[in-house]
């Protein structure tokens, strides 16, 4: 049974046009992250909410934001996409510190 | 700086062989170690993680971490195609964070 469900799989949007990723989870976590990860590249963390403690990376461009309505979702905003954005979407989830972080299948954003 | 570095490879292994595939670190403080498999296009998934110096097998897996060289490293025996995927070492460095290498690119040789 999927743990970590991202919604879509696969998403088209035209530059400039705001864009919600989604993910679920049924494992009760703690912490949900956001990852962009680029050909070739390691993933990169966007940022990470442990319970209701929302914790931003200091490199995330301020058109990434994120929502966490319970434990169970979390939502990823791209307010205006623009090329550079073209990733995958990775949503992941954990226990706590030092704890194995489990992945989503991904969400692919293509933008036109 | 937290570094985590990974040889990018790609490295071709024949199959039936042992592939080995390493990972060093900057900082002494990491807690947690991780191995990530990745095939083309899809998301990590845990192969093993280790906390303690010495070994841990699991299956046709061994992971071997060294804290006083600062180097944690994946053994794969033998090897099949379907091993073919990039290898990700992942470290906590004591909080809910993981810092990524940039993967290994392995290829298993029919």
């Amino acid at each position: 049974d999927a743990m970590v469900i991202q919604n879509p799989r696969y998403q088209v949007t035209q530059f400039g046009k705001p864009v919600t990723l989604s993910c679920s989870q049924t494992l009760n976590h703690n912490v949900m992250y956001w990852y962009q990860q680029k050909s070739s590249q390691a993933p990169k963390l966007l940022f990470h909410y442990y319970d209701k403690d929302f914790n931003n990376e200091a490199d995330t461009p301020d058109n990434f934001q994120s929502r966490r309505p319970n434990t169970s979702f979390c939502f990823l905003d791209i307010r205006s996409p623009g090329l550079g954005d073209a990733a995958m979407y990775l949503c992941a989830t954990t226990e706590g510190a030092q704890e194995t972080q489990y992945f989503g299948p991904g969400t692919r954003l293509l933008v036109l | 700086q937290k570094e985590v570095e990974q040889n990018s490879g790609p490295l071709s292994v024949p199959e039936g062989a042992i592939a080995s595939l390493n990972c060093t670190y900057s900082d002494r403080g990491s807690q947690s170690f991780f191995w990530y498999r990745q095939y083309s296009g899809k998301s990590p998934e845990l192969i093993m993680f280790i906390y303690s110096n010495g070994d841990k097998e699991d299956g046709r897996f061994t992971a071997q971490l060294n804290k006083a060289s600062q180097y944690v490293s994946l053994l794969i025996r033998d090897s099949q195609p379907s091993d073919s995927a990039t290898y990700l070492c992942a470290l906590n460095f004591g909080n809910e964070k993981l810092t990524f290498g940039t993967g290994t690119r392995l290829t298993i040789i029919p």
